[in-house]
């Protein structure tokens, strides 16, 4: 059963760029949660999505910040007109339903110049 | 709103000493606390849990216990290993409605270095 998959692992943008982070769940679990964690600080939650929805949005910055969880395919968070604070590790997770138990991803590590 | 306060690091031991990393929490329901390491480079991994009060969550050598009195669940082992250098992070997930939990709320991470 493979784990939480994210891609890509890195990504480099330019100030004014688009990024977009993709995340696969693991098989079975309908529910994703997206973290950022800024250098030397700890994990703050962005995003909780089911399939189609968007359960709690109260991490998200409220501009260039966007997330989706179609019914096909992966999570994508994307970010537009990226900026150099927007860089970090980027995490996903995912649980199945009603499960308290939450399973990282490897991250994606952005680095905007 | 829900908080994790973890005791400052870094922390440096040597092999074979007894390790504390102290976590409280605050928190308007009644929350499932976990413990999560990080490797350098690699995301997080669940350490162990526990999902009610006294509980205890224990794996590879290390133990918390889920101390509703004190809002507490700190992370104990008896002798550290080389191995166990990395990030600790103390975090709990509370409900967010039905049946269904939310948000993990972390501590700041209590960085973890073991010297042979």
């Amino acid at each position: 059963n493979a784990g939480v998959m994210q891609n890509p692992r890195h990504l480099v943008r330019r100030r004014g760029q688009e990024a977009r982070l993709r995340c696969s769940p693991m098989k079975g679990h309908s529910h994703v949660y997206w973290y950022r964690q800024l250098p030397e600080e700890g994990l703050k939650f962005m995003v909780y999505l089911q399939k189609e929805n968007i359960i709690d949005e109260s991490g998200m910055p409220k501009e260039r910040f966007s997330a989706e969880f179609p019914k096909e395919g992966p999570s994508i968070l994307r970010i537009q007109q990226v900026v150099r604070g927007d860089s970090a590790a980027y995490f996903c997770a995912s649980s199945p339903p009603g499960g308290r138990e939450q399973f990282f991803g490897p991250g994606t590590r952005l680095t905007v110049l | 709103g829900d908080s994790v306060t973890q005791m400052e690091g870094p922390v440096t031991l040597s092999e074979e000493a007894f390790l504390t990393i102290n976590c409280t929490y605050t928190a308007t329901g009644y929350p499932s606390l976990f413990w999560y390491v990080q490797y350098p480079g690699e995301g997080l991994q669940l350490l162990l849990k526990a999902t009610k009060a006294d509980d205890k969550g224990s794996n590879k050598g290390f133990e918390a216990t889920y101390r509703k009195e004190t809002t507490s669940f700190h992370l104990e082992k008896g002798s550290v290993q080389v191995s166990d250098s990395a990030v600790y992070f103390c975090a709990l997930s509370d409900r967010a409605g039905g049946t269904s939990y939310g948000k993990l709320t972390f501590g700041q991470g209590t960085i973890l270095t073991v010297h042979p």
